[in-house]
């Protein structure tokens, strides 16, 4: 089982519509949990980063972290043509080191106009 | 305020002939972390430097990879011998210190192939 499961798509949805992507993991040691927004021949750029388990909302944006189930998901409210990215979850666990992530392998999502 | 700077943005190499990323971390910060994307693959960690230092090497290659970061200028990550499967997109990430409350900000990346 990999460490951290994540639909490659691709997903393709409505504009204006509320997206929905998430991952599953198996390392419980994981605290510190990211989504990170890659545009095709870009950098990943960060966009949300939480710590343990809730909510955390940041404009058009809300992750969410449920350790119990080993589960996160980012919301994205009123999808944009520019929100068509691969989007990737990453997580690292506690003591301190932030630096090695552990990635989802991306899911591709299209904005249909 | 320029973001992490990479060079080459894409190197072609044939090979055997060795191949030499740099990276200049955003103003400011003075961690480097190298990571590797394959096609089809997640990234996943390299090597993680300060100035002069190499603090955690342990997703580097044992064999053909290694990498600096000088006192003065950009960090390299260097491959010598490369072969097909070295062919990837390699990012380089910086932040102001190596703890929890500094997410890590990533370049564009070299592209790296291999013929």
């Amino acid at each position: 089982q990999k460490e951290v499961e994540q639909d490659p798509g691709p997903l393709s949805v409505p504009e204006g519509a509320i997206v929905s992507l998430n991952c599953t993991y198996s390392n419980s040691a994981f605290q510190y949990f990211m989504w990170y927004r890659q545009y095709s021949r870009k950098g990943p750029e960060l966009l949300m980063y939480t710590y343990s388990s809730g909510n955390k909302e940041d404009g058009r944006f809300t992750a969410q972290v449920d350790k119990s189930s080993k589960y996160i998901s980012l919301f994205i409210r009123d999808s944009q043509p520019s929100d068509s990215a691969t989007y990737l979850c990453a997580m690292t666990g506690s003591g301190g080191s932030n630096y090695k992530l552990t990635f989802g392998k991306g899911t591709l999502l299209t904005m249909n106009p | 305020n320029a973001g992490v700077m990479q060079n080459p943005r894409h190197l072609v190499r044939r090979r055997g002939q060795e191949a030499r990323l740099r990276c200049s971390p955003m103003k400011g910060h003075s961690h480097v972390y190298w990571y590797r994307q394959l096609p089809e693959e997640g990234l996943k960690f390299m090597v993680y430097l300060q100035k002069e230092n190499i603090i955690d090497e342990s997703g580097m290659p044992k064999e053909r990879f290694s990498a600096e970061f000088p006192k003065e200028g950009p960090s390299i990550l260097r491959i010598q011998q490369v072969v097909r499967g070295d062919s990837a997109a390699y990012f380089c990430a910086s932040s102001p210190a190596g703890n929890r409350d500094s997410p890590l900000h990533f370049g564009n990346g070299t592209r790296l192939t291999v013929t």
